[in-house]
């Protein structure tokens, strides 16, 4: 069975603090992983996927990056406004476009 | 582009009856969207499958009979939330992906209807 198991559950930075939050992952045979941010009463937004370990991805102040075992999402001199529930999914190879969900990160960046 | 609408975005019912929410691509075509469920703070949970004529696929523990899936064209699905009960409240997602992208692209999700049964 899929696993994906994200950490912090909630973490609360200071305007401008650098940090990373973390989606470790057990899955047979990996198509590929997910990051979603979801701000509240709204559907998940779609920030990045990767298909392969040492791979790296970056938006803005997000940078996503992936080993066989874990993915994480760095965060460079966040603002207020990157406060949101940040969501790591994993779809395996044979599970067509089904999506397996960790529990997410609620990051709040305060002023 | 890629943008999935859901509608409702809130609905409140009285216990028993019954609700539809619909799920609509607007800029592309979907043969398969997907249902899912959120509670507070909790991660998304699939319900079901659906797929564009045909029978939706169910996860395992969801009552097809409680949750019906019509997915009659390529750019809507409905799920009918039947005989709505208090434990029925939660967060319903959609999501969607584009027809004949690859399959490791990425699904697109509405956002959202929040059901409360009273």
């Amino acid at each position: 069975e899929d696993q994906v198991t994200q950490s912090p559950e909630a973490l609360r930075l200071q305007e401008g603090e650098s940090s990373s939050l973390n989606c470790s992952y057990t899955v047979s045979g990996l198509r590929g992983l997910f990051w979603y941010r979801q701000d509240p009463g709204k559907g998940p937004e779609f920030l990045f996927t990767l298909y392969s370990a040492g791979e790296e991805k970056e938006k803005e102040r997000l940078k996503a990056t992936l080993t066989k075992k874990e993915s994480f999402l760095h965060i460079t001199a966040p603002k207020p406004e990157d406060s949101a529930t940040y969501l790591c999914a994993v779809q395996r190879e044979t599970s067509g476009s089904r999506l397996t969900f960790g529990e997410g990160t609620q990051l709040t960046v305060n002023p | 582009g890629a943008v999935v609408s859901q509608h409702p975005s809130r609905v409140i019912c009285k216990s028993g009856t019954s609700v539809k929410i619909e799920c609509r691509s607007l800029d592309f075509q979907a043969t398969t969207m997907f249902w899912y469920r959120q509670f507070p703070k909790q991660s998304l949970m699939l319900m079901a499958t659906s797929n564009e004529g045909s029978k939706a696929t169910y996860e395992q523990g969801v009552e097809k009979d409680k949750f019906l899936i019509n997915h009659a064209s390529l750019t809507l699905s409905t799920l009918t939330v039947t005989s709505a009960h208090p434990e029925d409240s939660s967060f319903y997602i959609c999501s969607a992906r584009a027809t004949g992208r690859r399959g490791s692209s990425p699904l697109h999700f509405g956002n959202g209807t929040r059901l409360t049964v009273t």
